[in-house]
């Protein structure tokens, strides 16, 4: 079983609508990290959150700690948000992070 | 802003070749990282680097690879002699001191991807 699982594994949406991606993981964990990553490979950070909620622009992270889950949700989705998002757990260690991604939900929207 | 940036974007090597992977990271961070993603599989953990020494590895880092902070703002990734599986595309990443270091943002670069054939 994979330590960090997230749903939908691909996701097609209208512009405009509202998404919601899932992430359940199964360790213990300092952070959350929500990434992006490009066509082109290049990986962006979303967010890191080990605690509620965080909201940057139209991109909202939530989690619960106690349910080991996380979703992120994006508001009036636009074509531009096109992209792989990726959940990643940062296991709790002594002296520095080491993530455990999930495999992605691959999102595309269409106009 | 700041980026981490990552030298060459795309090698091409022969099997049993040296590959030297290159990354200047943010220059006030502490914590480095690499991470590998074999093409259409997850991201995963190569290794962490702090005050000049490794803190964590994955079972991945074996001795053929290894990483070395050279000049104080250079980090690379050495692949002493180069697999067919190694081909990947190889991401460096960096994140600030927090205090704890477990919840540092990161910060990643382009990615190099590597081709062994």
């Amino acid at each position: 079983k994979n330590e960090v699982e997230q749903s939908p594994q691909n996701l097609t949406a209208q512009e405009g609508e509202f998404i919601t991606i899932n992430c359940s993981y199964s360790v213990g964990i300092s952070a959350l990290h929500w990434l992006q990553q490009h066509p082109g490979g290049g990986i962006v950070s979303l967010f890191m959150l080990s605690s509620g909620k965080k909201k940057h622009g139209r991109l909202i992270a939530t989690i619960n700690i106690q349910e080991k889950h996380s979703s992120l949700h994006i508001t009036a989705s636009h074509p531009r948000d096109s992209a792989v998002y990726i959940c990643a757990a940062n296991r709790h260690t002594g002296t520095a992070s080491k993530l455990t991604f999930g495999t992605g939900t691959r999102l595309q929207v269409t106009l | 802003e700041p980026e981490v940036t990552q030298t060459p974007s795309h090698q091409v090597t022969q099997m049993g070749q040296e590959v030297i992977l290159r990354c200047v990271p943010i220059s006030n961070h502490l914590y480095f990282y690499w991470y590998r993603q074999i093409l259409g599989q997850k991201v995963e953990f190569l290794v962490s680097f702090y005050n000049n020494e490794i803190s964590e590895k994955s079972e991945i880092f074996d001795d053929q690879f290894s990483v070395e902070r050279p000049d104080g703002s250079n980090f690379t990734l050495k692949i002493r002699s180069t697999k067919l599986e190694d081909s990947a595309m190889y991401f460096c990443a960096s994140s600030p001191h927090t205090g704890d270091p477990g919840t540092g943002e990161l910060f990643f670069g382009e990615g190099s991807r590597l081709t062994v054939l």
